[in-house]
């Protein structure tokens, strides 16, 4: 693993259905993020973590939840899944809270 | 919320000059960066101003003026691979990144 993986690459969704998005980070970054993409609306965090075991929430963390058990995963959960969650999912890193953050490569979500 | 923006589409010619303008309104301030995005992929870290004035890093510059609340990203000598979409970020108060909608630069030959 070089820098930060996510997983799935992309995912077709029942809405009412949980799904978890996985992040995992190989740079011992102490800071992690989760962003969604929507077309016009640029990047919004949703939750972020400024080191393991504490997570915070972001601009639109309704619908979503995250964990931080250990420094190198944090893993975005949709309890019951919503068409307006359909959106391109980020996760990001960085050394700490001051410091330039690195993207993963991005899940495509569909809830229909 | 934070309020960032930023022109929606820029275009111009390869070899010419663009400059993409930031203004921004944010709780707090702890620096600006500068991000680039190709069409289906990740951001990518281009600079970061969180003092007044100029960085430059090749053919790219970042100039910033806290006073005003503005910001802009000069890209220098395009080149096609340019083609993409820059966005502005601003750290608030609380250290967290609020981003503009983003600039879709197109290069034409």
């Amino acid at each position: 693993i070089a820098g930060i993986t996510q997983a799935p690459t992309s995912q077709i969704l029942a809405a009412g259905r949980r799904m978890t998005l996985r992040c995992t980070q190989d740079m011992r970054h102490n800071a992690m993020y989760w962003y969604r993409q929507d077309l016009g609306l640029g990047l919004r965090l949703i939750h972020y973590s400024n080191t393991a075991g504490t997570t915070g929430k972001g601009e639109v963390p309704d619908g979503y939840s995250v964990s931080r058990a250990n420094t190198d995963d944090f893993p975005l959960t949709l309890a019951s899944a919503v068409p307006s969650q359909t959106s391109v999912y980020f996760c990001a890193s960085s050394e700490r809270a001051l410091g330039g953050q690195f993207f993963g490569p991005g899940t495509r979500l569909t809830v229909l | 919320g934070q309020n960032i923006d930023q022109p929606t589409e820029m275009t111009a010619t390869e070899g010419a000059i663009v400059q993409i303008n930031c203004t921004y309104q944010t709780s707090g301030f702890n620096g600006l960066f500068w991000y680039q995005q190709h069409a289906g992929e990740a951001p990518t870290f281009l600079s970061y101003n969180v003092l007044d004035g100029l960085e430059e890093k090749g053919r790219f510059s970042s100039f910033l003026s806290r006073s005003k609340g503005y910001s802009y990203l000069l890209l220098k000598e395009l080149q096609m691979k340019d083609s993409a979409s820059y966005l502005c970020a601003v750290r608030d108060g609380d250290y967290k990144l609020s981003f503009g909608a983003g600039t879709t630069v197109t290069v034409r030959a």
